[in-house]
C-alpha cells in the first residue's frame, strides 16, 4: 500500500518555464489537497477536489491550475514559474474530509524557480 | 476568522522534560483540532486530534488540552525524546466536508 506518491521529489525550474507536479494515491481517498510549505508559514492550501471532475480553489491558487479526472490522480501544473513559487509542495489526500480518519500526506515536491 | 496561530516558532528542550506548544484560533464553528507531526523530508502525519465536547485528550506521552472559551489548544509532550524531534503542525476544520486550516509550526529540538 503506497499511500500518496509524489513525483518529482526535487526540480529546479527557470523562470517562465512550466511544469505538471503528479500526485497519485491509492486508497480510494474521494478528498485531494495540494498544499505549499514555506518556513515559518505553515502549510497553505493551494487547491483541493471532493472527487473526479470537482475542483476547487484554495487560499493560494494564483499561478497554479489543477485537474481530477480520475479518483487517483491531481496533477498541480504550473505555468509561467516565477522565484515566488520556490517552495515545497505537498499532496494529501482524505476519506471524507478532515474527519476521524486525518490527511495522507505524500513526502513531498522540493521547487526551486531561478 | 480562518487563522490558526501557533506558537512558539523554535523550541528547545532537554530529554526527559516536557514540551508544549500552543495554537488559538478565531472561527469558532471550527470542531475539528488535529495536530501532524513533520520529520525532516517527510511530509506531515496526524499525530493526534481533539473534538471541542472534551477538554483533554492523551494517547502516549502526547496530550491536547483544549479551552473553547479562550478558542485555544495546546500539545504537551511529556517526557521528551530526542526523537520527537520534528516539526509540529496545530490546525483547525469544520467537521463535515471542511478543510484543514494549518498553524505556522513548530520546530521541536529534543537535546539528548
Amino acid at each position: 500500500n503506497a499511500g500518496v506518491t509524489q513525483t518529482p521529489k526535487f526540480r529546479i525550474l527557470k523562470i517562465g518555464q512550466s511544469m505538471t507536479l503528479q500526485c497519485t494515491q491509492d486508497m480510494n481517498h474521494n478528498y485531494m489537497y495540494w498544499y505549499r510549505q514555506d518556513p515559518g508559514m505553515g502549510l497553505k492550501l493551494i487547491y483541493y477536489s471532493v472527487g473526479a471532475g470537482i475542483t476547487d480553489k484554495g487560499e493560494v491558487p494564483n499561478g497554479y491550475n489543477v485537474s481530477r479526472s480520475t479518483t487517483e490522480d491531481f496533477p498541480l501544473r504550473l505555468e509561467l514559474a516565477a522565484p515566488s513559487q520556490t517552495s515545497v509542495y505537498f499532496c494529501a489526500s482524505s476519506y471524507t474530509g478532515a474527519t476521524n480518519y486525518g490527511y495522507t500526506f505524500g513526502s513531498g515536491t522540493r521547487l526551486t524557480v531561478v | 476568522q480562518q487563522q490558526v496561530k501557533q506558537s512558539p516558532q523554535s523550541l528547545i528542550v532537554q530529554k526527559g522534560g516536557i514540551s508544549i506548544i500552543n495554537c488559538a484560533y478565531e472561527n469558532t464553528a471550527f470542531d475539528y483540532f488535529p495536530w501532524y507531526q513533520q520529520f525532516p523530508g517527510k511530509g506531515p502525519a496526524l499525530l493526534i486530534a481533539i473534538r471541542p465536547d472534551v477538554s483533554e485528550k492523551k494517547e502516549g506521552r502526547f496530550t491536547i488540552s483544549f479551552n473553547k472559551s479562550a478558542k485555544q489548544f495546546s500539545l504537551h509532550i511529556m517526557d521528551s525524546q530526542p526523537g520527537d524531534s520534528a516539526t509540529y503542525f496545530c490546525a483547525a476544520s469544520m467537521m463535515v466536508g471542511s478543510r484543514l486550516t494549518f498553524g505556522e509550526g513548530t520546530q521541536l529540538t529534543v537535546n539528548p
